[in-house]
């Protein structure tokens, strides 16, 4: 079945700066990844995704980017704000009825 | 809409006790699942149903029973709860476009934190 590496588990960057997630997956028949956010004590919530046919997505100051030679998939936050600061976590499918698998998460810390 | 409730929020269970962690969404979603979620596990699917009446095992199904009587309800069992089975437990749902495989958004209930002691 699928797997799904996610690196680093923790990230501290200074306000301002760009942070970066990265996340591989095993099986090549994946399709659809989406990347979530939770934030200390809160439900995680889908902040952005991407489908196979796309290789980048942008949302203001949050762009995902998928390589499908290599199967990785990344997050890239600019301008970083303290309110970014939460847990996120990639996920990966491969359609159907089969469901998401989640990387373990990254703990980002955004330092005023 | 509530969109994905859960109850009971915290729940403090002595072992070998059982309970039922219920799950209800307003959203005519088809498929529901369940997750537990530990420190530095990230979030592991212990069943999931993909329609009323259906239900599958997820990565750590051991020890939990499930049932989708209805659509927007989706229950979760401990039949002897164990001190391994603290955690929080989240349960979430979503839309599958069966025509062409289409996936919709995935959405989380607020969480329920089990204490078994």
């Amino acid at each position: 079945g699928e797997n799904v590496e996610q690196h680093p588990s923790t990230l501290s960057v200074q306000e301002g700066d760009s942070a970066v997630i990265k996340c591989t997956y095993s099986d090549s028949a994946s399709n659809y990844f989406p990347w979530y956010k939770q934030e200390l004590g809160k439900r995680p919530q889908l902040i952005i995704d991407i489908r196979s046919n796309v290789g980048e997505k942008k949302d203001q100051r949050i762009a995902v980017t998928l390589n499908k030679t290599a199967k990785h998939f990344s997050l890239h936050i600019t301008e970083t704000q303290p309110e970014d600061s939460a847990v996120y976590f990639c996920a990966a499918s491969t359609g159907g009825n089969t469901p998401l698998v989640f990387g373990k998460g990254t703990r980002l810390s955004v330092i005023a | 809409n509530a969109g994905v409730t859960q109850t009971p929020k915290f729940q403090v269970l002595k072992t070998g006790q059982s309970m039922t962690l219920q799950c209800a969404q307003d959203m005519n979603h088809n498929s529901m699942y369940w997750y537990r979620q530990d420190p530095g596990m990230g979030l592991r699917l212990i069943h999931y149903s993909v329609g009323e009446g259906t239900t599958a095992k997820g990565e750590v199904p051991d020890g939990y029973n499930v049932s989708r009587l209805k659509k927007q309800n989706f229950l979760l069992g401990l039949e002897s709860a164990a001190p391994s089975q603290t955690s929080v437990y989240f349960c979430a749902s979503s839309y599958l476009a069966l025509a062409g495989g289409s996936r919709e958004t995935q959405y989380f209930g607020p969480g329920t934190r089990l204490l078994v002691l």
